[in-house]
């Protein structure tokens, strides 16, 4: 299974945007890349997925690299409410696998 | 809309006990997921199932055993508890996945198993 790579923590300040960044350097043609995240005492919540174009929906964007070896979550409006682990995994259609590999992620912490 | 629903959210087991968490979705959805997190990790799959009567085994699946006879519900049971099974457990579920397409899992709120 292609394996992601996250920075353990980050911070921001509240009202700005946020860069998330994850890299894949071993994804393979047909991996989609998914971002989850995880409010205290909470299970994990979608964001957003794509494969090869940038995505947007109203909770973030998704920016993939021309060679899909790395993406970028990106929170256009930090809130205190956004302050959780997020989670960048890939996963491959179904006819391999059902199953998410979810790593340590990257907790964000959002300064007031 | 309750989504999915985890029951119980707390339980203190001895060494040794059994029990069964439940999970519920209202989703209607095909697939359901059972993953444990522990302390400082990311989710493990322990089993999943991809319809009503299905269950087949995650990364994880030693020590637990599942059952979907309802689409709706998703059992796993712990046969002979043991400490190293302390965990707070996710139910998951989603809409098939046809080709070209991923459908994204909604999860429980999760729940927090201690084994004495």
């Amino acid at each position: 299974d292609a394996k992601t790579t996250q920075p353990n923590s980050m911070e921001s300040n509240e009202e700005e945007p946020v860069h998330l960044p994850c890299n894949h350097s071993t994804i393979s043609g047909t991996d989609y890349i998914h971002w989850y995240r995880q409010l205290p005492s909470q299970g994990p919540e979608y964001v957003i997925h794509g494969l090869t174009s940038n995505v947007n929906n109203r909770m973030a964007s998704l920016a993939i690299a021309e060679d899909r070896k790395s993406s970028t979550l990106i929170l256009h409006r930090a809130t205190l409410r956004d302050a959780a682990v997020y989670y960048c995994i890939l996963r491959a259609p179904p006819s391999g696998t059902y199953k998410y590999i979810f790593g340590t992620g990257t907790r964000l912490k959002v300064l007031a | 809309n309750a989504g999915v629903t985890q029951t119980p959210k707390f339980r203190v087991l001895k060494t040794g006990q059994s029990m069964t968490l439940l999970c519920a979705q209202d989703m209607n959805h095909e697939y359901m997921y059972w993953y444990r997190q522990d302390p400082g990790m990311g989710l493990r799959l322990i089993h999943y199932s991809v319809g009503e009567g299905t269950t087949a085994k995650g990364e994880v699946p030693d020590g637990y055993n599942v059952s979907r006879l309802k689409k709706q519900n998703f059992l796993l049971g712990l046969e002979s508890a043991a400490p190293s099974q302390t965990s707070v457990y996710f139910c998951a579920s989603s809409y098939r996945s046809g080709p070209g397409s991923n459908q994204p899992q909604h999860f429980g709120d999760g729940t927090r198993l201690s084994i004495l």
